[in-house]
């Protein structure tokens, strides 16, 4: 139980263009979702908390309006890069919790390498 | 201003040797702490958990010992193998409102395993 899918696993795009990544919980209902961002060897770090029906909280020094944030579903969750640039290009992760068990555990997708060429 | 400490930053042991991986903190409103591990291309996988109200948990080989007085926590490894090599990851949860709560990391402290 408590899997997190993502898609596209890995994503190379051109400077300029719009990538859009999708985060699903498989197994249950995720009425709160978490993107982050983690570069080579380094920590993962919190881009923004989406909860379902409701604008998405970004973090400190994330851009609003490059990294949109959709949360349309207790399933679904998406990120997208707009006008992506190389400076974009990161180990986007997302995670879910499923708050209906009362669990404080978030469980990550697999990851998706964006490369912006 | 990193909240939560990690060290040692990579760990290098024999096979059948104990890893120990060594966190702290400051912010006394944290009050859930997961390790995570992490392979190379993956996201994070939960490994073990805490609250600040036990000393110690185990579960199966992994163990993480909690000193709330000094704010610290580590994570041990007994009878290490060499598919243990990867990234791990210490956290540290508080609340953020709503119903939501936030998870800091540590840096991460790659651990090799060696035959």
């Amino acid at each position: 139980g408590a899997v997190v899918s993502q898609h596209p696993s890995w994503v190379i795009c051109k400077s300029g263009t719009s990538v859009k990544i999708e985060c699903r919980s498989l197994d249950f209902q995720a009425t709160t979702m978490f993107w982050y961002r983690q570069f080579p060897k380094q920590s993962l770090m919190l881009m923004a908390t989406s909860n379902e029906g409701s604008k998405a909280t970004y973090e400190q020094g994330v851009e609003k309006d490059k990294f949109l944030i959709n949360h349309a579903s207790l399933t679904l969750s998406t990120l997208t890069v707009t006008s992506a640039h190389p400076e974009d290009s990161s180990f986007y992760i997302c995670s879910a919790r499923d708050q209906a068990s009362g669990v404080r555990e978030q469980f990550f997708g697999p990851g998706t390498r964006l490369t912006v060429l | 201003q990193q909240q939560v400490k990690q060290s040692p930053q990579s760990l290098i042991v024999q096979k059948g040797g104990i890893p120990i991986i060594n966190c702290a903190y400051e912010n006394t409103a944290f009050d859930y702490f997961p390790w995570y591990q992490q392979f190379p291309g993956k996201g994070p996988a939960l490994l073990i958990a805490i609250r600040p109200d036990v000393s110690e948990k185990k579960e199966g080989r992994f163990t993480i010992s909690f000193n709330k007085s000094a704010k610290q926590f580590s994570l041990h490894i007994m009878d290490s193998q060499p598919g243990d090599s990867a990234t791990y990851f210490c956290a540290a949860s508080t609340y953020s409102g709503g119903s939501n709560y936030k998870l800091t990391f540590g840096k991460g402290t790659l651990l090799t395993v060696n035959p």
